[in-house]
């Protein structure tokens, strides 16, 4: 079953950007890539979702090559609010059904 | 407040016992969807449910099983608790049918320990 891969972990610093890839080698066609946030003791929650280019709102851009089978999520002038784990989800066929599959997770720790 | 709501919090369960973890949630959403989260492993998709009255097997299905009766309601079930079963669980729904195209919205989450 395909899967997706993200650096377990990241630091930053207050005011600084943040960019964190995911590579996502068997995404389909009709897939589209979305991110969410988790803090400590709570669910996940969206952020930002794309097919192909780039897509920015008020949190952050979204950046994804023509080939699809990468993502960069960008966070401009992080702060200490931002520490948190952020997965990237894609959806696969695999056996005939869309199995949506989370990737392990980037830990982003941001520092004063 | 809409939103999903799970129940319990959290739970004890000695091994062997049957378990079932409720998720209700009030928007009228299509699709359905069980996580559990491990350390270091993130989320990893168990079931799912893309209407009221049909279910898939998600990526660690082995040990669960779930219901849709209705649109509103989506009961993990537990039949005989196993120690690797310990893990925190979330419920989340979504507006259409299950595509990665959808949003999802997490419920709170259950911690669940079998001893």
């Amino acid at each position: 079953l395909a899967k997706t891969t993200q650096p377990i972990s990241m630091d930053s610093y207050e005011g600084q950007e943040v960019n964190i890839t995911c590579s996502h080698n068997n995404i389909a066609t009709n897939d589209y890539i979305t991110w969410y946030q988790q803090f400590p003791s709570q669910g996940p929650r969206f952020i930002i979702q794309g097919y192909k280019t780039k897509v920015t709102n008020e949190v952050a851009s979204l950046f994804i090559p023509a080939d699809r089978k990468s993502s960069t999520l960008s966070l401009p002038r992080v702060s200490l609010s931002d520490t948190a784990v952020y997965y990237c989800l894609v959806g696969f066929f695999s056996g005939g059904y869309n199995k949506l599959i989370f990737g392990a997770g980037t830990r982003l720790a941001v520092h004063p | 407040i809409a939103g999903i709501t799970q129940a319990p919090t959290s739970q004890i369960l000695a091994a062997g016992r049957r378990m079932t973890l409720r998720c209700t949630q009030d928007m009228r959403h299509n699709a359905m969807y069980w996580y559990r989260q491990d350390l270091g492993l993130g989320l990893r998709l168990i079931h799912y449910s893309n209407t009221a009255g049909t279910t898939g097997k998600g990526e660690v299905p082995d040990g669960y099983s779930v219901s849709r009766a209705n649109t509103d309601d989506f009961p993990l079930t537990l039949a005989s608790a196993v120690p690797s079963q310990t893990s925190v669980y979330f419920c989340a729904s979504s507006d259409s049918a299950g595509t990665s195209a959808d949003t999802q919205y997490f419920g709170p989450g259950t911690r669940l320990t079998v001893l």
